[in-house]
């Protein structure tokens, strides 16, 4: 099974800064990797495909980068409604599909 | 309008059974695998199983948590997936997720509430 981690936990971000999230693989996962964005009480939303692909309607400040073992996730000017926790999915080796444990992004 | 409607989720004994449903509508569901991912209350999201279409003999996969326990079908006819649940545990408590299985999930239903408590 790959094991998912992410960093930092949490991460205090003030409106209009620059957040960067940390993703990584317990082996490599190529490029197969994605991104979620889960508010209070909602479902997850897609946000980033293939490591690096925004999904449809996601704004153009949410980047994906990485490969293999290391991702990452920038967010490059927080807006109010980017406060949400953030997890990262591989979907190279399955089963199982296995999720990162979440970075909750808050209001510095 | 592309969508997926869970249904069936409620509170259950230890040792109960529960199925859960999914209505798919707005794209071809056959053409589909389709998983099931659940989140127990204020933690993350954990796969629970997939079902593969007809052209891969409708074959499932689970995680090890539940390997055994539940069972995952469909009913192409229907546009349904089904989840049944059975010896439920306290840990199995969690809102239970259909989602259609891109390798990544684009489409997620709004999640069905399974509280397992005596």
């Amino acid at each position: 099974e790959i094991v998912m981690t992410q960093s930092p936990a949490t991460l205090s971000v003030s409106p209009g800064e620059r957040a960067t999230l940390s993703c990584r693989a317990s082996q490599s996962v190529s490029s197969n990797l994605a991104w979620y964005q889960q508010k209070p009480g909602q479902t997850p939303r897609l946000l980033i495909y293939g490591a690096s692909t925004r999904a449809t309607g996601v704004p153009a400040r949410f980047s994906g980068s990485g490969s293999g073992t290391e991702f990452t996730l920038t967010i490059s000017s927080l807006q109010s409604e980017d406060f949400a926790v953030y997890y990262c999915q591989q979907y190279n080796n399955w089963p199982p599909i296995t999720f990162g444990p979440g970075t909750k992004v808050d209001i510095k | 309008e592309v969508q997926l409607v869970e249904s069936g989720g409620g509170l259950v004994q230890p040792g109960g059974s529960l199925r859960l449903s999914c209505a798919a509508s707005g794209f071809t569901f056959s053409d589909h695998y389709m998983d099931w991912v659940r989140q127990a209350p204020g933690k993350g999201l954990e796969w629970v199983g997939r079902t593969r279409i007809k052209a891969d003999t409708y074959t499932t996969e689970y995680a090890a948590s539940v390997k055994g326990r539940f069972t995952i079908s469909r009913d192409d006819s229907k546009n349904s997936l089904y989840l049944q649940m059975n010896t439920l545990k306290t840990e199995d408590t969690a809102v239970y997720y259909c989602a259609r299985d891109d390798g990544y999930y684009v489409l997620w239903g709004q999640g069905t509430l399974v509280t397992v408590s005596s």
